[in-house]
């Protein structure tokens, strides 16, 4: 089945400093994908929407500062967490519709994000 | 408004045993719904994907029901293994927005020996 995996699993950094996370389909195209950012014991929040070729379309309360997503290639989506503070440590997941059916989604191992 | 509900929050069971997990939702018009899984710090992993016109699916010992008029789907997991524990999610995509998908807010499994 189609793959989606994320880059890093994790990562640990210093207030102030930003992180970049990568969501690739591996063995299909995605003109759109999604970012989600997920608390303990909670379900998936959707952020934002990312366009290949076009700006991401950000969910409401999502700064758009604060996460830049850019869509470089069909197979690639980055999300930056700008300018990181404790409160940005989450778990962020991407996912990908797949051409298999309407609803189809795959989604990446996901990124534990911890801001010192 | 589209919701997605799940019961119960938590749940704890021993191995081998049988337990089913439930999923309401008000989403409509309806396109498919799914089950998946979520090993706690990896990403959800599909399990089934029913439309409304599917009563059943199966994988495995997973088997997903749906009743489309009452709006309601449960997943059956028969012979519990330890590494069943996980999250269970239920997603719905509604006709309108295929990605737009609406997750539940998920039923926590403890399978203890």
């Amino acid at each position: 089945g189609a793959v989606v995996s994320q880059h890093p699993s994790w990562v640990i950094c210093k207030s102030g400093t930003s992180v970049k996370i990568e969501c690739r389909s591996l063995d299909f195209q995605a003109t759109t994908m999604f970012w989600y950012r997920q608390f303990p014991k909670q379900s998936l929040m959707l952020m934002a929407t990312s366009n290949e070729g076009s700006k991401a379309t950000y969910e409401q309360g999502v700064e758009k500062d604060k996460f830049l997503i850019n869509h470089a290639s069909l197979t690639l989506s980055t999300l930056t967490v700008t300018s990181a503070h404790p409160e940005d440590s989450s778990f962020y997941i991407c996912s990908a519709p797949s051409t298999g059916g309407p609803g189809e989604l795959f989604f990446g191992e996901g990124s534990r994000l911890t801001v010192l | 408004k589209n919701q997605v509900e799940q019961s119960p929050q938590s749940l704890i069971i021993l191995e081998g045993k049988n337990c089913t997990l439930q999923c309401n939702y008000t989403v409509s018009p309806f396109s498919n719904l799914r089950w998946y899984k979520q090993d706690t710090g990896r990403g959800p992993v599909s399990l089934t994907i029913m439309t409304f016109s599917e009563n059943t699916k199966s994988n495995g010992r997973y088997t997903a029901t749906l009743d489309a008029d009452t709006k309601q789907s449960s997943l059956h997991i028969t012979a519990s293994q330890l590494s069943d524990s996980a999250s269970y999610i239920c997603v719905v995509s509604p006709k309108t927005s295929y990605d737009k998908v609406i997750f539940g807010p998920g039923t926590s499994l403890s399978v203890i020996p």
